[in-house]
């Protein structure tokens, strides 16, 4: 089984420069989560999509960042215009059976950002 | 909002001892599921255990184990007979059936000494 994929790995841009990441969650996963992880902390959980409809948002930036799921498949997550606090490791996880025992979230890779 | 407590930052380990990681989680549901994570310098999330509200025994899986005290609302790992390969970060994560997102703590810094 093909595991969550992101792209790209690294990223450097400069302050107010905009920026995309990528995911494509294990096939059959309707839930899909997008963190944030600034270096020595916890993933923040900034949005989450239940199929193509999002659940939760509350954390989201939204004046800067956006995302979508369409189809109910891939996933893009935006940040435009970037600040020096959006320095991060952005991960993307999936997971099949959201609200029932043991349906743990596989991540993927993560993005790691560095806005200079 | 639900909140998830992780109160050491760091944690020494002897080889082949046990270490015990705190976590405690704050929550107004019923049913939730308790998850514990695993990631190394490497930076990947590795899936380690998990508890579910309504699970009567404790969860295990090889050297992991949950010591699960609901009313206490505390889900600590006990990882046993340590191993050089078991240092990372080990976050505690906790999703509630409500609302289906997973949080997480701050994390432990686990270090295992030969």
């Amino acid at each position: 089984e093909a595991g969550v994929a992101q792209s790209p790995r690294y990223k450097i841009i400069e302050k107010r420069q905009s920026v995309a990441f990528w995911c494509n969650p294990i096939s059959g996963h309707a839930t899909l989560y997008w963190y944030q992880q600034i270096l020595g902390q916890g993933p923040k959980l900034l949005i989450q999509f239940q199929n193509n409809g999002v659940v939760d948002d509350s954390q989201l930036p939204k004046d800067r960042f956006s995302a979508e799921r369409l189809k109910g498949v891939d996933s893009t997550l935006k940040i435009q215009p970037a600040k020096l606090e959006d320095s991060a490791v952005y991960l993307c996880a999936s997971s099949s059976r959201p609200g029932q025992g043991g349906s743990e979230a596989f991540f993927g890779q993560g993005t790691r950002l560095t806005v200079v | 909002a639900q909140k998830i407590t992780q109160t050491q930052p760091g944690m020494f380990v002897q080889e082949k001892e046990a270490v015990t990681l705190d976590c405690t989680y704050d929550t107004s549901d019923q049913s939730y599921g308790l998850f514990w994570y695993k990631q190394p310098s490497s930076g990947e999330m590795i899936f380690l255990i998990y508890q579910g509200s309504y699970d009567e025994q404790n969860a295990t899986e090889g050297r992991y184990s949950l010591n699960f005290q609901k009313a206490r609302k505390s889900a600590n790992l006990v990882i046993s007979a340590s191993q050089l390969g078991d240092s990372a970060m080990y976050f505690c994560a906790m999703r509630e059936e409500g609302n289906n997102d997973m949080r997480f703590g701050a994390g432990t810094r686990l270090t295992v000494k030969p």
